[in-house]
């Protein structure tokens, strides 16, 4: 099986610009959820979709967004981008949303913001 | 509230010597728990995880981890360490039983490198 993608794998913005992100989950995998890595916060969860709806959001300002479409693909969306925001942003997948499924994480998108 | 501490940052050791990378948790309620390794350039990749049961877990490329549940402890270890195995390693905790809505809170890394 194919595993969890993004795209693009990189991405330069500038500050006030929108950015749309992508992934696509492993096939038959219902849940995603997307994860924001910096150096100074680490590992931060965003949301998590299942079956297009939100079911989980994390403590970020309403700027992050995001949506699943009836295929599982996952799209997350940033608005009047900040320096801050410059970050490795991480899909990851999983059959469903029990507690220990086991996530399995894309790739990432680096996105830096100037 | 849930927080996963790693003790170390970084962690250096000569290849075929053994390694243990520390985690500590803290939650309210009873957790499963996971240790996932990050190369460089790449996402994140699952070596083991805890749920229920023997408290010593085995996962892949030849490491464990033992759940302390008094000491709250997640610790992972090999006994002989690769050139390969260098890597960030991030151990992380979710809610036990019923839906965790996807949310894994991490711990900050440890940075593992082996010398030759």
């Amino acid at each position: 099986k194919a595993g969890v993608t993004q795209t693009p794998r990189y991405l330069i913005k500038t500050r006030g610009q929108q950015v749309t992100l992508s992934c696509s989950p492993i096939s038959g995998h219902r849940s995603v959820s997307w994860y924001q890595q910096t150096p100074g916060q680490g590992l931060q969860f965003l949301f998590e979709y299942f079956s297009e709806t939100q079911r989980n959001k994390g403590n970020f300002p309403g700027r992050f967004s995001g949506r699943q479409f009836s295929n599982s693909r996952s799209e997350m969306n940033v608005s009047t981008l900040e320096l801050g925001d410059s970050a490795l942003y991480l899909c990851a997948s999983s059959l469903t949303t029990s507690a220990g499924e086991t996530q399995y994480f894309g790739p990432g998108t680096r996105l830096l913001v100037l | 509230a849930q927080s996963v501490t790693q003790l170390d940052s970084q962690v250096p050791v000569f290849e075929e010597a053994p390694v243990e990378l520390r985690c500590n948790y803290s939650s309210s309620v009873s957790v499963y728990l996971f240790w996932y390794v990050q190369y460089p350039n790449q996402g994140l990749q699952l070596l083991l995880k805890y749920l229920s049961g023997s408290t010593l877990v085995k996962g892949i490329n030849g490491f464990e981890a033992e759940f302390n549940k008094s000491q709250t402890s997640f610790h992972l270890r090999k006994p002989s360490v690769h050139i390969s195995d260098t890597a960030e390693y991030f151990c992380a905790a979710c809610n036990a039983g019923g839906t965790s809505y996807g949310k894994l809170t991490f711990g900050q890394g440890t940075i593992l490198t082996v010398h030759p």
